[in-house]
């Protein structure tokens, strides 16, 4: 099956610096690859999600980029704000006939101090 | 918020019980994905429903079941409930149509604790 590793598993900024989250995957058949953000006590939120035939996707401060050849994608988020503090999961999806299950990083603990 | 809902929020049980956690997709959606969140982890993917039927299991054993409803809401019972059980379980909807998956969207999750 599809395996996510995620990097690092905390990291602190402080205020309008830039954040950095890094996810390989196993599984080169892997076509879909989301980013959900969790706060405490309640269920991932979609931030951003990217597709196979697409290299990288910007939506305000949050960008995803994709290199399939070497099996990574990452998430920046510019700017940022103490609200940003949350941990931050990758996932990546693989077309099979076991449902399109999400295989999900262990995730990204950030915090944004101001 | 999503309109993905569930229910309950939080559930005490014991070791051998059995439970049913509810799930309310976001309207249009045809698609339940139901995921085990132990703490401090990344959802773990239990099952997902497509037109009431199970679409594709990850690795829990059959004392986990599901069921969707002609509504698309959904069910997930666990039998003989062990301590290991204890997680925040998410039930996630999205549309399939035959392509590509569309994103899943994520409910609040069910709280459960095994005593």
């Amino acid at each position: 099956g599809e395996n996510v590793e995620q990097h690092p598993s905390t990291l602190s900024v402080q205020e309008g610096d830039s954040a950095v989250i890094k996810c390989t995957y196993s599984d080169s058949a892997s076509n879909y690859f989301p980013w959900y953000k969790q706060e405490l006590g309640k269920g991932p939120q979609l931030i951003i999600d990217i597709r196979s035939n697409v290299g990288e996707k910007k939506d305000q401060r949050i960008a995803v980029t994709l290199n399939k050849t070497a099996k990574h994608f990452s998430l920046h988020i510019t700017e940022t704000q103490p609200e940003d503090s949350a941990v931050y999961f990758c996932a990546a999806s693989l077309p099979s006939n076991s449902g399109y299950a999400l295989n999900f990083g262990k995730g990204t603990s950030l915090l944004v101090t101001p | 918020e999503t309109g993905v809902t569930q229910s309950p929020t939080h559930l005490i049980k014991t070791r051998g019980q059995q439970v049913t956690l509810r799930c309310s997709s976001q309207s249009g959606h045809n698609t339940v994905s139901w995921y085990q969140q132990a703490l401090g982890q990344g959802p773990q993917f239990i099952f997902q429903y497509y037109r009431e039927e199970e679409n594709g299991r990850g690795n829990f054993p059959p004392r986990f079941s599901g069921l969707q409803f002609p509504n698309y809401s959904s069910e997930l019972n666990v039998n003989a409930l062990e301590l290991d059980d204890s997680a925040l379980y998410l039930c996630a909807s999205s549309i399939l149509a035959g392509g590509p998956p569309d994103t899943q969207y994520f409910g609040p999750g069910t709280r459960l604790t095994v005593l």
